[in-house]
């Protein structure tokens, strides 16, 4: 019931934009985002619900097909501050009364000046 | 508002001994989840529970985990005699429990215990 993330790490440079993917095998109800530094709480980003609903904040932003039961989020002009690993966690279509989340193992990201 | 709470932030015991660890959810949450996460891999679902419930705990190991969110008090994460493949950060999230697989979660700063 893991999602997969994609890739599993990636720097960049200050200003240059990234796409981090989240794939299910199951049949999704929503999809949270989630960025951790090192040795602290996973920090939330934002929820996306089922029906092809685009979110975003600041300069990053995140999609969500549930036909093809994935997530991406979007990072322009990244900045030194966008660095750390982030998640997604997954709410299956199947999943009625049970609220936990099913995180992927996570991607690096780093941005480097 | 404060936050999710945890402590102790860090935890050492030896082998065979017991390891508590307590979270406070966020003012106004009912509902509370811990994850255990390994170093450098993602967080793995062990229980979710509302008061004086345990509604899920598919993901916790059947011998010497427990968990309990009594109707005072903070959530406690109960380990017996660990070994040390029970170290890892133990994180505590917590929701208000208004709508189910949207609700969102808050993590706490973590419990990292290290067995020796």
């Amino acid at each position: 019931q893991q999602p997969v993330q994609s890739p599993q790490a990636v720097i960049l440079r200050e200003g240059e934009d990234a796409v981090i993917n989240c794939s299910s095998s199951k049949a999704l109800y929503s999809v949270h985002w989630y960025r951790q530094k090192h040795g602290e709480a996973p920090v939330f980003l934002m929820i996306l619900l089922k029906g092809g609903e685009q979110k975003g904040h600041d300069k990053i932003s995140a999609s969500f097909n549930e036909k093809k039961q994935q997530s991406s989020l979007y990072l322009t002009a990244s900045q030194l501050s966008y660095s750390g690993t982030y998640f997604c966690g997954t709410h299956n279509s199947d999943q009625t009364g049970a609220n936990n989340l099913f995180f992927g193992t996570g991607t690096r990201l780093t941005v480097i000046p | 508002n404060a936050g999710v709470m945890q402590n102790p932030r860090h935890l050492v015991r030896r082998r065979g001994q017991e390891a508590r660890l307590r979270c406070s959810p966020m003012k106004g949450h009912s509902h509370v989840y811990w994850y255990r996460q390994l170093p450098e891999e993602g967080l793995k679902f062990m229980v979710y529970l509302q008061k004086e419930n345990i509604i899920d705990e598919s993901g916790m190991p059947k011998e010497r985990f427990s968990a309990e969110f009594p109707k005072e008090g903070p959530s406690i994460l109960r380990i017996q005699q660990v070994v040390r493949g029970d170290s890892a950060a133990y994180f505590c999230a917590s929701s208000p429990g208004l709508e189910t697989s949207t609700d969102t979660q808050y993590f706490g700063p973590g419990t990292r215990l290290t067995v020796l």
